[in-house]
């Protein structure tokens, strides 16, 4: 079965960086266009970034852009979130999420993973 | 960018009554609509993808309707287990916008 499990999340200091991980199992991750979304305690969902199959194209949310990076290493079958110059409204569960597959189906969100909680606090 | 505006925020039911949930699009989105359940505490679920097409395993009692700016999600026959917090979500390109949310209780 499809299982997305993420970490790397905790406590970072306003302007610190963190690295989230997306390890992924139970379907051909490398066909599958992957999704990473957040959830501020108590709010809404939030789309942060995509980065298609191919790896390449990746694009982001307006309040992320130019601080956050997404990745994957398809031999690991994980997904990475590089987060940079955080601040105090990016504390959030991050969860990733498939999308795409081959560019064929459309570009939901069938699978989520747990999340993990990124708190950005001095 | 496209914005997504659910109606209304939050709703009250009784259980059996039928429920509906209405998402409007700021530009014509086809039928690149998604909607989401998320119980308290839970992982966000996928329900019904391409605006009306359930998501394998789901309960019939839910449905999905519209194209281009105006779709909604019908529940039949409110469930118990139903409680919780709605999504819709535009997905025809990025940036992936969801609705604001709908929070849905038991009268």
């Amino acid at each position: 079965q499809v299982q997305l499990v993420e970490s790397g999340g905790g406590v970072v200091q306003p302007g610190g960086s963190l690295r989230l991980s997306c390890a992924a199992s139970g379907f051909t991750f490398r066909t599958y266009a992957m999704h990473w979304v957040r959830q501020a305690p108590g709010k809404g969902l939030e789309w942060v970034a995509i980065i298609p199959y191919g790896a390449s194209n990746e694009l982001y949310a307006d309040s992320v852009k130019g601080r956050f990076t997404i990745s994957r290493d398809n031999s690991k079958n994980t997904l990475y979130l590089q987060m940079n110059s955080l601040r105090a409204e990016d504390t959030a569960i991050y969860y990733c999420a498939t999308g795409d597959e081959l560019e064929l189906k459309g570009d939901y969100f069938d699978y989520w993973g747990q999340g993990t909680l990124v708190t950005v606090s001095s | 960018d496209i914005q997504m505006t659910q109606s209304p925020s939050s709703l009250s039911a009784s259980v059996g009554d039928r429920v509906t949930i209405t998402c409007r699009a700021s530009q014509g989105i086809t039928t690149y609509l998604a909607w989401y359940q998320q119980k308290p505490g839970k992982v966000p679920k996928l329900l019904i993808y391409a605006a009306s097409t359930l998501q394998s395993g789901v309960p019939s009692r839910f449905s999905g309707s519209g194209s281009g700016t105006d779709f909604t999600l019908t529940i039949s026959s409110l469930q118990p287990e139903d409680v919780a917090t709605y999504y819709c979500q535009k997905y025809d390109s990025a940036p992936y916008a969801f609705g604001q949310g709908t929070k849905l209780q038991i009268k």
